[in-house]
């Protein structure tokens, strides 16, 4: 049974470009979140998909955005990049919005902003 | 804010030993709090959990103390192993969906 999967694992950009990461659930799963880990520090929520819609949103500018798919699985965009959006990007599951608190993590994807 | 925080960033444990990690939370309307550990290159792994109204829930070498009292979270590793080694997050939940506040962290180091 597939955990969650993210890609790409690492990349690295330019400041002004734009990045897609993406996120397949672990299997059953329908709920997903995303939250940005920069270093050094706890996992901050950028926000949650459930039935294709954004639920809750944290304190992220409108340059994060994102979607869910049919599948279930999603993408996080981020448009016009800034060095301070370097960090780890983790997509988190549950088998619900409202099922529980134990989320599977991905193990995330790594962006660079040169 | 509302914030979640960890009184140590780094806990050194000899193996074997007992470890105990803790935190302070700010956010008295909490529902839930639960401890993450995350290994070096890996997301956080779900721990333990206890509701707000409990003080004390175990499970395996691990049991988590609340006091709502003073706003403090413990967790407790007993028999610490080589494999404890990781960063450990507590993290706070205050209803609606799945938004979980994580606090810094604090990295345990087993010592063989």
């Amino acid at each position: 049974d597939a955990g969650v999967t993210q890609s790409p694992t690492h990349l690295i950009k330019t400041r002004g470009q734009q990045v897609t990461l993406r996120c397949s659930p672990k299997s059953g799963h329908d709920t997903v979140s995303w939250y940005q880990q920069a270093l050094g520090q706890g996992p901050q929520f950028i926000f949650q998909y459930y039935e294709e819609e954004e639920r809750q949103r944290g304190n992220f500018p409108d340059r994060f955005s994102g979607h869910q798919f049919p599948n279930y699985s999603s993408e996080l965009n981020v448009n016009a990049l800034l060095l301070g959006d370097s960090a780890l990007y983790l997509c988190a599951s549950s088998p619900g919005v409202l099922a529980g608190l134990e989320l599977f993590f991905g193990e995330g994807s790594r962006l660079t902003v040169l | 804010g509302e914030s979640v925080g960890l009184h140590l960033p780094t806990l050194s444990v000899q193996e074997g030993d007992n470890s105990i990690i803790n935190c302070a939370y700010s956010n008295s309307a909490s529902d839930y709090f639960i401890w993450y550990k995350q290994e070096s290159g890996k997301g956080p792994q779900f721990i333990i959990d206890i509701r707000s109204n409990m003080d004390k829930r175990q499970g395996q070498r691990v049991t988590v103390l609340l006091n709502k009292t003073v706003k403090h979270l413990s967790l407790q590793i007993a028999a610490t192993q080589p494999g404890d080694s990781a960063v450990y997050f507590c993290a706070d939940y205050s209803g609606g969906y799945q938004k979980v506040t994580f606090g810094t962290g604090t990295k345990l180091q087993v010592i063989p």
